[in-house]
């Protein structure tokens, strides 16, 4: 079952702009995570944030977390066209012994133009 | 390097046939997960295992089964049973100890039908 619906599903800009992305979510979660995919390739973990914490930075990322509202989004300053990719959200639910076990949302496709 | 590596890279199937992916870990994860990625769509879990000679059916098990014999090889079969089986599949590692760790992810295996 999808957890994460993603919002929009693909976002066309041009480099030095910035990127959001959205997600939301429908039961109480442990911590949620955003990956990256090239085409072709496997995912790429990009950062977590723990449902007690409403903002994280990391490089040119900076991820928010509202779980009153059961959603997040991804933020991406200054795009760059090797920012191009697949963007997905991934749920951890709380509680039960599903240690690590995502649920993932159907992705936002990134294209950055030169 | 420490990775996932995944092979083959392509593999493609008769009607009737059985087939194995290969997944194999050098991280030292305790937990491994296989993924099916259709055109479009985000990840769905198949099966994971938290720990050797043991694993747990993911949300769309059938017609798919795994062994996890030794702590570095997580390898999934396509049986004959499941009849759409054209996808991306994703081989993921983590720590497992702690729901709150990113999963580690090799390059896939993209499956055909001859």
């Amino acid at each position: 079952s999808q957890q994460g619906e993603e919002d929009p599903q693909a976002l066309s800009i041009q480099e030095g702009e910035n990127a959001t992305m959205n997600c939301s979510y429908k039961t109480s979660i442990n911590n949620l995570q955003w990956y990256r995919q090239n085409s072709g390739r496997g995912l790429v973990h990009l950062i977590l944030i723990r449902s007690n914490e409403r903002e994280k930075h990391s490089g040119r990322l900076r991820v928010t977390l509202d779980t009153s509202k059961k959603s997040s989004s991804l933020l991406i300053t200054a795009s760059r066209a090797a920012d191009t990719a697949s963007y997905f959200c991934a749920t951890v639910n709380a509680g039960g012994t599903s240690y690590g076990k995502l649920t993932f949302g159907q992705g936002t496709i990134l294209t950055v133009h030169p | 390097d420490g990775g996932i590596t995944q092979s083959p890279k392509y593999l493609f199937r008769k009607e009737g046939q059985n087939v194995t992916l290969s997944c194999e870990q050098n991280l030292n994860h305790d937990a491994m997960y296989w993924y099916r990625q259709d055109p479009g769509q985000g990840l769905r879990l198949i099966y994971y295992s938290q720990i050797v000679n043991d694993f747990q059916k993911g949300d769309i098990a059938e017609g798919y089964s795994v062994s996890r014999e030794k702590k570095e090889s997580f390898p999934l079969t396509v049986t004959s049973a499941q009849k759409n089986p054209t996808a991306f599949y994703l081989c993921a590692s983590s720590t497992g100890q702690y729901s709150n760790q990113p999963q580690h992810f090799g390059d896939g295996t993209r499956l055909s039908i001859l």
